[in-house]
């Protein structure tokens, strides 16, 4: 079954500064990846995901994600950071065979930026 | 086109009890999954529904079961509570089965004394 891993539970930056979070996947094929993003007390809101094609993904609020099949990660990276990206980061991992009913989510990574 | 909604927002219950909790997909969504987040996780899948039909189940027991209905809402019934069950309950709809993307709603966070 897949699995995600997110290396890193707590991360601050600076406001203005460049972000990547890091995930990796465990999947026997190429997965469906996605990026989440929960503000506290909310529900996920998709940034962006990554199924086939061009391994650079753009998303919403300046977002990007690079696809990388040697390493199994899909790191999420943001050139400068906003305050308001504070927020908990969720990267998940679907099956285009199972059509996505059994989705695998990482434990995530909180962002915290400082003024 | 209106979002996914959940209700309630809060509940609480006490240990044994049985809780049924609602959500409202977006129309022409025929597909919607459940998820438990305990505090400080990540979403776990707790089951999907398509067209009224169970399709697919995480590792979640039997005493949690679930409804969807032909106007696009669905339930979450979680008998003989636990403290574990406590947590936020996500839904998320997909217009179609095969679709990839998945829309969340705000969760309900039910609380087990």
């Amino acid at each position: 079954a897949q699995s995600v891993t997110q290396p890193d539970i707590h991360i601050t930056v600076s406001e203005g500064a460049s972000l990547e979070l890091r995930c990796n996947y465990s999947y026997g094929a190429t997965p469906y990846l996605f990026w989440y993003v929960q503000s506290p007390g909310q529900g996920l809101q998709l940034l962006l995901k990554y199924f086939s094609g061009d391994t650079l993904v753009q998303g919403i609020k300046g977002f990007e994600a690079e696809f990388k099949r040697s390493q199994s990660s899909f790191n999420l990276r943001k050139p400068s950071v906003h305050w308001s990206d504070a927020a908990e980061y969720f990267c998940a991992v679907g099956s285009p065979i199972y059509n996505n009913n059994d989705m695998r989510f990482g434990a995530g990574t909180r962002l915290t930026v400082k003024p | 086109e209106t979002g996914v909604t959940q209700s309630p927002t809060h509940l609480i219950k006490t240990r044994g009890q049985q809780v049924t909790l609602r959500c409202s997909s977006q129309s022409g969504h025929n597909t919607v999954s459940w998820y438990q987040q305990a505090l400080g996780q990540g979403p776990q899948f707790i089951f999907q529904y398509y067209r009224e039909e169970e399709n697919g189940r995480g590792n979640f027991p039997p005493r949690f079961s679930g409804l969807q209905f032909p106007n696009y809402s669905s339930e979450l019934n979680v008998n003989a509570l636990e403290l574990d069950d406590s947590a936020l309950y996500l839904c998320a709809s997909s217009p179609r089965l095969a679709d990839e993307t998945q829309y969340f709603g705000p969760g309900t966070r039910l609380l087990v004394l």
